[in-house]
Formats: C-alpha cells, structure tokens, sequence
C-alpha cells in the first residue's frame, strides 16, 4: 500500500490567483495521477502526471489552467491557475504501482474560490 | 459517457441492517472497483472484482459482477454508523482509464 501526503488540506481562494497543491507519497509509484471532483458530483481525472515529461491531460483540462510538475516518483504538484468560483472542489491525488490495479488517494484539498 | 451510475443515489437505514447498492455501466471492463469516501475527504478502496469473476467476499462486504448486464452490487451486511459514507464503483481497462460513478450516499442510523 501507499501512503499519501496531500497538502493543503483545505484553502480559500481569491478570484484570479493561483493555488498549488503538493502530493507526497512514501514509496515509488509508477503512475500518479489528479482527479477533481465538483459538489456533490463524481470524480473526474484532470491528468496523468508523468515522471520528467509532460502532464497527461483529458478532455476538458488544459495546462494553461492546470499546470503538473512530477519531478520524481514519489512527488508531484498541481496548479490551479487564475481561480473562478467555478474551480471549487475537491482535488484528490492518486496513485497505482501497477496498471490494473487499486487507486491509493490522498486525503484531497477542498478548495473554495470566492 | 463511460461514467457508472449507482443505484440508488441516496440510502438510509438501520444500524444492523444490510445496505445494498447497485451500479451499471457501458463500456468493457478489466475490473470493477468499490471505493468509500467520508465527509468529502480521499477515497478508500475497498474491493476490486476482475472481470472474469462473479462474486468476491471482504469481511462484511461481498460484492457480485455480472458483465452480462454490465452491473455489479455491493452488499454490506451488519451495517454500522460508521459505515456511513459515500460509495463509488469505478469501471475502466487501467489504473489511467478509470470512471468513477455518480456515487450511493448511505446513511447508517445508530
């Protein structure tokens, strides 16, 4: 198993400025990954962050508005860039060591921009 | 859309009693995974079921797939207040091709 430090907890943000949340995790894992999950709704993965390349994004996810730094294999960040109100929610970092197995998630970040 | 939905969206009952809850969804599968989250906080993984078996037991949990009809359930039996929470069943071919589901909110009253 993985343990997962995800930092901050929670924050309140400002319109048009930026957060950067970290995930540490305590072993190496192969893939990492960021998922956003709005009120009340499911999760949906913003990106696969990859270890010394480009960030992975889906449909809907930009790196503009959601840049990924994966500078080894146990850290990562996520950006979220020029906040709106639209950008609260829960953002959860996970991870997997094999392909089709388990997620292991952080504890998540709940995010309010005002 | 590949997302699973749950069934159903909400669900109360009694400290001791079974809860069930159901999900479907549309595409194949390698597996199908439960995850619980309380209070909005991370997920926790509680079962997974490979596609090429049809019922799996975890303590007080058991959980049965039939790709027939694209479904699964979830049975928690004995249920406890601290069971409450909400639980997701997430579908896909990898751990980077995973959908999570619109998610069953129980409600376990002591």
């Amino acid at each position: 198993s993985a343990v997962i430090s995800q930092k901050p907890s929670r924050d309140i943000c400002q319109r048009g400025t930026s957060l950067t949340i970290q995930c540490q995790v305590d072993s190496q894992v192969t893939m990492m990954f960021w998922y956003r999950q709005q009120p009340g709704q499911s999760l949906t993965l913003i990106a696969t962050a990859n270890q010394g390349s480009e960030a992975t994004y889906e449909s809907g996810f930009v790196i503009d508005k959601f840049p990924i730094s994966r500078p080894n294999l146990t850290f990562s960040t996520l950006t979220v860039s020029n906040m709106s109100p639209e950008d609260s929610s829960i953002y959860l970092c996970s991870v997997s060591d094999r392909p089709n197995e388990k997620l292991f998630f952080g504890s998540g970040t709940q995010l309010s921009v005002l | 859309s590949q997302q699973g939905e749950e069934d159903p969206q909400a669900l109360s009952i009694q400290e001791g009693e079974n809860a069930t809850m159901n999900c479907s969804y549309k595409t194949s599968i390698n597996n199908l995974q439960w995850y619980r989250q309380n209070s909005g906080r991370g997920l926790v993984h509680l079962i997974l079921i490979r596609s090429n078996e049809r019922e799996k037991h975890s303590g007080r949990l058991r959980v049965t797939l039939d790709t027939s009809k694209k479904s699964s359930s979830l049975l928690i039996t004995a249920s406890r207040a601290a069971d409450t929470a909400s639980y997701f069943c997430a579908t896909g071919t990898g751990a980077n091709n995973l959908f999570f589901g619109t998610g069953t909110r129980l409600t376990v009253i002591p």
